[in-house]
């Protein structure tokens, strides 16, 4: 079975700092994975997603996430945040068999940005 | 670009109560996914639809029922409903031949009293 891990329940950073959200997985295949963000009462929104190729992937905002085989992580980063991406963000693998095609979702990293 | 709805935003039932939750894919998505995130917790994955038939099954109990309709929109459907079912219900929809990416809906939020 497919299961995601997000080290940090909770990260704080300073406005204009750089980001990183750690994300790491295990699933016997090649993982689909996702990150998606979700502000406070609202729904998932995606941000990027790696299906094959470029191991570097380039998402909404301006974030972006390195998938690393050997380490089995998807980490999300961001060069400077800005007080908007304060927000829930939730990193996913999914996968294409018949069975699984459902999302696994890690617990969550909760992001405040102090101004 | 059109998104996922959900309808109603938000609902309030009492234990016991039966209540029903509707989705409205992306059009032409043929794939619709129910999901169940509790206060504080990640979503979690309840069942699927791929062109009107279950597809994957996931933590769902067997007082939910789900279908997809001939015009893709879903049904959740939840009877003798309890207190810890109170959550927020998201639907999302993918394409399957587009990658299966999965674009959600604002979520149903669910009190049970």
């Amino acid at each position: 079975a497919q299961s995601v891990t997000q080290p940090d329940i909770h990260i704080t950073v300073s406005e204009g700092a750089s980001l990183e959200l750690r994300c790491n997985y295990s699933y016997g295949a090649t993982p689909y994975l996702f990150w998606y963000v979700q502000s406070p009462g609202q729904g998932l929104q995606l941000l990027l997603k790696y299906f094959s190729g470029d191991t570097l992937v380039q998402g909404i905002k301006g974030f972006e996430a390195e998938f690393k085989r050997s380490q089995s992580s998807f980490n999300l980063r961001k060069p400077s945040v800005h007080w908007s991406d304060a927000a829930e963000y939730f990193c996913a693998v999914g996968a294409l068999d018949g069975s699984a095609r459902q999302l696994t979702f890690g617990s969550g990293t909760q992001l405040t940005v102090l101004p | 670009a059109a998104g996922v709805i959900q309808s109603p935003r938000h609902l309030i039932k009492e234990k016991r109560e039966t209540a029903t939750l509707k989705c409205y894919p992306i059009p032409r998505h043929d794939t619709v996914y129910w999901y169940q995130q509790g206060p504080g917790q990640d979503p979690q994955f309840l069942i699927s639809f791929y062109e009107k038939m279950q597809s994957d099954k996931g933590s769902i109990p067997d007082r939910f029922s789900a279908q997809q309709f001939s015009d893709y929109h879903s049904e959740l459907n939840m009877s003798s409903l309890e207190l810890g079912d109170s959550a927020l219900y998201f639907c999302a929809s993918s394409l399957v031949r587009a990658g299966e990416t999965q674009y959600f809906g604002p979520g149903t939020r669910l009190l049970v009293l």
